[in-house]
């Protein structure tokens, strides 16, 4: 598409339960970024594809978070046992891997609130 | 690890007045630079970039910035600010070499007044 698309624009979800939110790159970005960002914070760095795999899974908060990405494209991030601090912004990125080509588009982003 | 900081969480300036949001970065070479704001409601639009050559960038908006490597800095710079540039402004860094994700700072929030 022409853009980084992302779906729900906004979740509504009681406490306890599971969340997927999904990331539909631009075509030919093979490198995928989740972040958070919650009110009055900065961008917290989640997860990185390069293509399906994820070398950097470092800013998974906790074992309730994961995400995959499936024929190098669409992405998911799995929210399970959801909490209030999972209240955020749930930004995606995409873009080509190195080089001149590091710029990275943004989604619009999810809003999830936990209630 | 790498990090990026933005000294300012909050700035206010006057319509027409010049502007400058700071940026420092903490990495051993010299990193892909950007600045990106976000407006209310909006999504992350990037504002320009720095990757080498001459280190004053231009970008859109009316916005340049500077890259210092003495400072380990990237200033984001304005001459006349209009009130359409309130918004949330973010420097983020990424390294010239392998696989790794953009660094974001917290952002410093601009508002604008009459």
């Amino acid at each position: 598409g022409a853009g980084v698309s992302q779906s729900p624009s906004n979740k509504v979800t009681e406490k306890g339960k599971d969340v997927e939110l999904r990331c539909d790159p631009i075509s030919g970005h093979t490198a995928l970024y989740w972040y958070r960002q919650s009110l009055g914070q900065g961008l917290e760095f989640l997860i990185y594809f390069q293509g399906n795999s994820a070398p950097d899974k470092s800013g998974l908060p906790s074992d309730r978070f994961s995400a995959e990405r499936t024929g190098g494209s669409v992405s998911t991030l799995t929210i399970q046992r959801t909490q209030q601090e999972d209240s955020a912004v749930y930004l995606c990125a995409s873009s080509f891997p190195g080089g001149m080509n590091t710029e990275a588009f943004f989604g619009q982003g999810t809003r999830l609130t936990v209630v | 690890a790498q990090s990026v900081t933005q000294p300012d969480i909050h700035i206010t300036v006057s319509e027409g007045a010049s502007l400058e949001l700071r940026c420092n970065y903490s990495y051993g070479a010299t990193p892909y630079l950007f600045w990106y704001v976000q407006s209310p409601g909006q999504g992350l639009q990037l504002l320009l970039k720095y990757f080498s050559g001459d280190t004053l960038v231009q970008g859109i908006k009316g916005f340049e910035a500077e890259f210092k490597r003495s400072q380990s800095s990237f200033n984001l710079r304005k001459p006349s600010v209009h009130w359409s540039d309130a918004a949330e402004y973010f420097c983020a860094v990424l390294r010239n070499s392998g696989n790794t994700p953009l660094v974001f700072g917290k952002g410093t929030r601009l508002s604008v007044i009459a």
